[in-house]
């Protein structure tokens, strides 16, 4: 069965700061996976996906993420943290009629 | 941009009522997906439908039926709606499964069962 996992429920970083959110992820073939935001009473925002290709793939917000294959993750970084990044994050794996999410980290940014 | 569009974002009903969520896209999406939100549970899928009268099962189905008369509408009804059903509800919908393409959302609804 598949399976997400987000190690970090909760993560504060000051503005100006980069930022990395962990995924680990279990699935049985070729992943295709995606990053989701959601900001505070809102639906969830796609920021990024993998398909195939090139590891490092780029995202809205200038987010990027790097899928590594060995390690089965797909960390989420941004250089610089924006204010107005906070909000919760969702990892999630699988086919696109049958995705799994993981818990989500919350993001708090520190003026 | 794709849209959808959940009728309500937020929602008070009385235990033992039948309660209806819709959900509208216009994007003439095949999939449509029905997931509650619960915090430290993060999402979990209730149904999804790949065509017009077709639905399958989520992980979460219990207590919980849907409708999709229309291609563009999925309807989320609470037979008897409990108390363990307040939650955050979202609706999503993607193409079909060989264009691999993501899930999008709407904005949630917020169901306060009394």
């Amino acid at each position: 069965a598949q399976s997400v996992t987000q190690p970090d429920i909760h993560i504060t970083v000051s503005e100006g700061a980069s930022l990395e959110l962990r995924c680990n992820y279990s699935y049985g073939a070729t992943p295709y996976l995606f990053w989701y935001v959601q900001s505070p009473g809102q639906g969830l925002q796609l920021l990024l996906k993998y398909f195939s290709g090139d590891t490092l793939v780029q995202g809205i917000k200038g987010f990027e993420a790097e899928f590594k294959r060995s390690q089965s993750s797909f960390n989420l970084r941004k250089p610089s943290v924006h204010w107005s990044d906070a909000a919760e994050y969702f990892c999630a794996v699988g086919a696109v009629e049958q995705l799994t999410f993981g818990k989500g980290t919350k993001l708090s940014v520190i003026p | 941009d794709v849209k959808v569009t959940q009728s309500s974002r937020y929602l008070v009903k009385r235990t033992g009522e039948k309660v209806f969520l819709e959900c509208v896209q216009d994007m003439d999406h095949e999939n449509m997906f029905w997931y509650r939100q619960d915090p430290g549970l993060g999402l979990r899928l209730i149904y999804f439908s790949y065509d017009v009268k077709m639905k399958e099962k989520g992980d979460i189905p219990e207590g919980y039926s849907v409708s999709r008369e229309k291609k563009e509408r999925f309807s989320l009804i609470l037979e008897s709606a409990s108390t363990n059903q307040t939650s955050m509800y979202l609706c999503a919908s993607s193409q079909v499964v060989r264009t691999n393409q993501p899930q999008h959302f709407g904005d949630g609804t917020r169901l306060s069962i009394l």
